[in-house]
């Protein structure tokens, strides 16, 4: 079973809006990360969050990390058009450093 | 840009056939996984390797696939015989490190077995 879940499954929001999607897992991790895919492409690279962070910016991104309730939240501000894409956490548990265990992901559509 | 280079991006293949999937990693990186990705399953990790060592490939099937790295260039994952619940897209990555391990991926090999 994957180790983290993601939700909700799907998100339609109009462009301009903010979207949340959130990751919950199982074990303790050493890092959380969040991935970007198009239709038809491999997985980005979005941001990366320690497991002693709380929360980290990177442009109209904002990643939340609680640890105790192994969970965090991806927002993305001021949403435009070329944001559709599904979204994927990804867990590196502390047991087996380096091992990156993805979700299921979240369907991001914007509307123009 | 640096880039994971996959091939082949498409193959079409009948069952019982062995198919071979190639990855090229990101030059200096000391990390390779291979996921497979359908609908119902999302992404799965097939196989990890570090330093060209094999560390986890537990969730690949044993009987029909093998993964390996022939060298620091070139990694190789194989089905034989391939099967049509093997239909997917394989996505190889590649990384630097054992800690926060940021991967790169490839575009994926989209693979159907009729």
């Amino acid at each position: 079973s994957q180790q983290g879940e993601e939700d909700p499954q799907a998100l339609s929001i109009q462009e301009g809006e903010n979207a949340t999607m959130n990751c919950s897992y199982k074990t303790s991790i050493n890092n959380l990360q969040w991935y970007r895919q198009n239709s038809g492409r491999g997985l980005v690279h979005l941001i990366l969050i320690r497991s002693n962070e709380r929360e980290k910016h990177s442009g109209r991104l904002r990643v939340t990390l609680d640890t105790s309730k192994k969970s965090s939240s991806l927002l993305i501000t001021a949403s435009r058009a070329a944001d559709t894409a599904s979204y994927f956490c990804a867990t590196d548990g502390d047991t087996n450093a380096g091992k990156s265990t993805f979700g299921d992901g979240t369907t991001l559509t914007v509307k123009p | 840009d640096a880039r994971v280079t996959q091939t082949p991006r498409h193959k079409v293949t009948e069952m019982g056939q062995e198919v071979t999937m190639r990855c090229q990693p990101i030059l200096g990186h000391n990390t390779v996984f291979w996921y497979r990705q359908t609908m119902m399953q999302g992404l799965e990790l097939l196989a990890y390797f570090r330093n060209r060592a094999p560390l986890d490939d537990s969730g690949m099937p044993k009987d029909r696939f093998s993964a390996e790295m022939p060298d620091a260039t070139l990694a190789t994952l194989k089905i034989q015989p391939s099967e049509p619940r093997d239909s997917a897209v394989y996505f190889c990555a590649s990384g630097w490190g054992s800690g926060a391990n940021v991967l790169t991926f490839g575009a994926g090999s989209r693979l159907t077995v009729l």
